[in-house]
């Protein structure tokens, strides 16, 4: 069965440089979530869209913004990067009135130097 | 202040025993609870839930209990199994289609 797809999945970025990351949900998933998990942390809820409005936020940063596409892929854009945003990325994906199970993509591993 | 508490960062067990893991939570709203388990350079992959009203649920060889009047739920695995080592995560959900609030997780090592 297809996955939720994150690419990249690694990614290394210098201080103050902008990243995106990109997020595929899994077919006929219209809902996607961002999570952050920095080392040794849980996930953090960032931010999810449904339908392509943004439904919920947690604690995103300003720096950070996202969006989700007619097509359903989502993509977090990251600017004026720090060295606290090394961390892993995980994308998540789920259809409304399927149930709440949110099924998870594989993670990008964003490091800053 | 952490709504979702792990308070096992670790549980080791003998292959073939039970695996209990345990899970507390602080917000009387949340309606619906997932585990998840996470290999290392994985994302977290689904387990098994349970909705509020209910007080079990069983899938093979996993089983969730929640006892909202004491805001706890565990995970049992029977029989535990090498290839179950791997965190597991609590993971209340807060509404529905709502955002996932994880605990620290417990890391499980299922011995030969």
């Amino acid at each position: 069965a297809a996955g939720v797809i994150q690419s990249p999945r690694h990614l290394i970025k210098e201080k103050r440089e902008t990243a995106t990351l990109k997020c595929y949900p899994i077919p006929r998933h219209d809902t996607v979530y961002w999570y952050q998990q920095g080392p040794g942390q849980d996930p953090q809820f960032l931010i999810s869209f449904y339908e392509k409005m943004q439904s919920d936020k947690g604690s995103i940063p300003d720096r950070f913004s996202a969006q989700q596409f007619s097509d359903y892929h989502s993509e977090l854009n990251m600017s004026s990067l720090e060295l606290g945003d090394s961390a892993l990325y995980f994308c998540a994906s789920s259809r409304w009135g399927d149930g709440d199970e949110q099924y998870f993509g594989p993670g990008t591993r964003l490091t800053v130097t | 202040d952490q709504q979702v508490k792990q308070n096992s960062p670790s549980l080791s067990v003998q292959e073939g025993r039970i695996s209990i893991l345990n899970c507390d939570y602080t917000n009387s709203m949340f309606d619906y609870f997932l585990w998840y388990k996470k290999y290392p350079a994985e994302g977290p992959t689904f387990l098994i839930s349970i909705s509020s009203i209910k007080d079990k649920n069983e899938d093979g060889r996993f089983t969730v209990f929640l006892n909202k009047s004491a805001k706890h739920l565990s995970l049992h695995i029977v029989p535990s199994q090498p290839g179950d080592s791997a965190v597991y995560f609590c993971a209340p959900l807060r509404g529905s289609q709502g955002n996932l609030i994880f605990g620290k997780g417990t890391k499980l090592s299922v011995k030969p």
